[in-house]
């Protein structure tokens, strides 16, 4: 159980252009789901924490006109990569909290690696 | 924000042989987390400390928690090539509301078969 896909896993794209992550928890409803941001070898950097029905939480120091978050249904939230350029690239995870049981716990999907050309 | 820190940031170990590595805090915590990594994907919740207890065990996997000392430990015993990845500590932070982790630096194992 608590599974979370993300979609897609790997994107290639020119700069200027925007690009959407898709986050889902498969099996369980996620009222909150976070995104991160982590560079090569280094640790996760949480970017904003995204609620169902409401605005996204973003952290210090990031740009929420630049990375837009949605999260319209208790298992989909996504992160829109607006006007992306080289310095956009990165791996992306998004994490859900879990169900009840395991409230305190966050799932993780599995990333998505971003170049942007 | 404030981090953890973890240590050593990387480990060699031979398979067979336990393998410990440790975490420090700034702040009074809920309870304290390990995940780990495979390289290029998510995280996996491996196991969770409360404040309150200060030791945890799951399989091969031993846990030490000392709030006096804002510190952590993650042993794995017997290790296992499979056990190669990440490890990463994150801490649930009294101050923090709706369920935000704060993750260490995170420490690279690498088990020689």
């Amino acid at each position: 159980g608590a599974v979370v896909s993300q979609h897609p896993s790997r994107v290639i794209c020119k700069s200027g252009t925007s690009v959407k992550i898709e986050c889902r928890s498969l099996d369980f409803q996620a009222t909150t789901m976070f995104w991160y941001r982590q560079f090569p070898k280094k640790s996760l950097m949480l970017m904003a924490t995204s609620n169902e029905g409401s605005k996204a939480t973003y952290e210090q120091g990031v740009e929420k006109d630049k990375f837009l978050i949605n999260h319209a249904s208790l298992t989909l939230s996504t992160l829109t990569v607006t006007s992306a350029h080289p310095e956009d690239s990165s791996f992306y995870i998004c994490s859900a909290l879990g169900p009840l049981l395991a409230k305190n716990i966050q799932y993780f999907g599995a990333g998505t690696r971003l170049s942007v050309l | 924000s404030q981090q953890g820190e973890e240590d050593p940031q990387a480990l060699s170990i031979q398979e067979g042989e336990n393998a410990t590595m440790n975490c420090s805090y700034k702040t009074s915590i809920n309870n304290l987390q390990w995940y780990r990594q495979n390289s290029g994907r998510g995280l996996v919740h491996l196991i969770l400390i409360r404040s309150n207890e200060r030791e945890k065990h799951s399989g091969r996997l031993r846990v030490t928690l000392d709030t006096s000392k804002k510190s952590s430990s993650l042993l794995i015993t017997a290790s296992r090539a499979a056990d190669t990845a990440s490890y990463f500590c994150a801490t649930d932070a009294i101050y923090n509301q709706g369920g935000k982790l704060i993750f260490g630096q995170g420490t690279e194992l690498s088990v020689k078969p």
